[in-house]
């Protein structure tokens, strides 16, 4: 079956960074996008961005260009997310989800159990 | 402010029949397909409907999807203690370039 499993919960000190990673198994890891989507404390969802397993393209948001980067390891059949230079309203679930195509058109069918970053001082 | 709008709330009573609005515009769900999400609490988001009115294997049919122009509902037929949840609409957005979400519709089963 398949199944994301994301890494534990963080606390960071503002400036610093954070990598999340998301290990997939039950399906081929190069065959689906993987797309990143975070929701602070109480709040809506937010779209950070995807990867491509297979060749390792990304496409962030604009909102996070300069600040995320989201890296694979098909050895493993792990994807990860780094998020730097955090500030307090980056305390959020950070989610990783399966996805067929770039745009979600068919949207995320399998998600990871969410991963709390903390962000504060 | 999301992109997308959705009523905050939204409740009915067992066996109800209740529908959750989504309206955008021409740059999302104008041109692109919608889908929707069931977020139990403290859980990850499930895909309750993709492709407009697509359900995904093991989502029970009380569960409908509807598109007509820049707006998107969905339907809860014979509503169940277990649908109460936040539900939420997404589509991408040809002038933002991002997937865009409604703010979420936090349903009440009385």
């Amino acid at each position: 079956q398949v199944q994301l499993v994301q890494s534990g919960a963080e606390v960071k000190k503002p400036g610093a960074s954070v990598k999340v990673s998301c290990k997939a198994s039950g399906y081929t890891f190069t065959g689906y996008y993987m797309h990143w989507v975070r929701q602070a404390p109480g709040q809506g969802l937010e779209w950070m961005g995807w990867i491509n397993p297979n060749s390792g393209g990304t496409n962030y948001a604009q909102k996070f260009q300069g600040r995320v980067t989201m890296t694979r390891d098909t050895s493993i059949s792990t994807a990860y997310m780094e998020l730097s230079r955090l500030r307090s309203d980056d305390t959020a679930v950070y989610y990783c989800a399966r996805v067929e195509d770039t745009a979600m058109v068919n949207g995320g069918d399998y998600w990871g159990q969410g991963t709390l970053v903390t962000v504060s001082s | 402010q999301s992109v997308l709008t959705q009523p905050p709330s939204a409740s009915g009573t067992p066996g109800q029949r209740v529908t959750i609005s989504c309206s955008g515009s021409s740059s999302n769900i104008g041109s692109n397909t919608v889908n929707w999400y069931q977020q139990l609490p403290g859980t990850a988001p499930k895909l309750l409907i993709y492709s407009n009115n697509q359900r995904p294997s093991g989502v029970p049919d009380r569960f409908s999807g509807s598109k007509s122009g820049t707006s998107a509902s969905l339907a809860i037929s014979g509503l169940q203690s277990e649908d109460e949840a936040d539900y939420y609409c997404a589509a991408w957005d040809d002038s933002l370039n991002v997937v865009v979400f409604g703010g979420g519709t936090k349903l009440t089963v009385l």
